[in-house]
């Protein structure tokens, strides 16, 4: 089966720094992805991980552990349009596909 | 690339009444995805589609919902009769490994 769980809500300052934790236990593991989605929005591509460690674009780095089953996005220098849901999938190869499931999702409010 | 086609944008339908939901994914992409997004539910996986052959459609609701992907270029997701319960944002995406889901703009469906 598949279980993914995030924070269902958080609220960070303009220009600091937050972190949005996700735990996954899925069947299989291919993957993990982040993914920005302001109302009224579809989904878009934020971040991929599939090693361990940290992938870093801009203001906005990934992290992974494996062995956990524990990621999390950290985004710095916040800014106002940062204001969004964050949701975190993973891909699982079970049974020899590439089946992606999505958490319920963070939302970020950025405040002056 | 224009991107995922979804149509229509919006529905607003009668309880009992047939809808239809069209997709037209990425050329190129070999994996296809409906999702549908509630406030309640997060976004769910209801069916997902391999080199045009259903692969798990575990996530669809009951037998009221079906989907078809007849060639690479086009998927439908129907509901037969349709139910106020019904009333979501259902997204298509595709995808092509080891890459995320690309989604669609979405489907606003009303269920009165």
């Amino acid at each position: 089966g598949q279980n993914i769980d995030q924070p269902t809500e958080m609220t960070a300052t303009e220009g600091a720094i937050v972190q949005i934790n996700c735990t996954y236990q899925t069947s299989g593991f291919n993957g993990l992805f982040w993914y920005q989605q302001h109302a009224g929005e579809a989904p878009t591509f934020l971040s991929y991980n599939v090693l361990d460690g940290l992938e870093e674009k801009g203001r906005f780095s990934s992290f992974l552990s494996r062995s956990k089953g524990y990621s999390y996005l950290l985004l710095k220098e916040l800014q106002m349009k940062d204001s969004a849901s964050y949701l975190c999938a993973v891909r699982d190869p079970s049974g020899g596909y590439q089946k992606v499931t999505f958490g319920t999702g963070t939302k970020l409010q950025v405040i002056p | 690339d224009a991107g995922v086609i979804q149509s229509p944008r919006h529905e607003v339908t009668e309880m009992g009444q047939e809808v239809t939901l069209r997709c037209k994914p990425i050329s190129g992409h070999n994996s296809l995805f409906w999702y549908r997004q509630t406030m309640m539910r997060g976004l769910e996986l209801l069916i997902y589609f391999n080199n045009n052959v259903p692969i798990d459609d575990s996530g669809m609701p009951e037998d009221r919902f079906s989907a078809k992907m007849p060639n690479a270029s086009f998927s439908t997701l129907k509901i037969q009769p349709s139910e106020p319960r019904d009333s979501a944002v259902y997204f298509c995406a595709s995808s092509m490994v080891p890459r995320g889901p690309f989604f669609g703009p979405g489907t606003r469906l009303t269920v009165l």
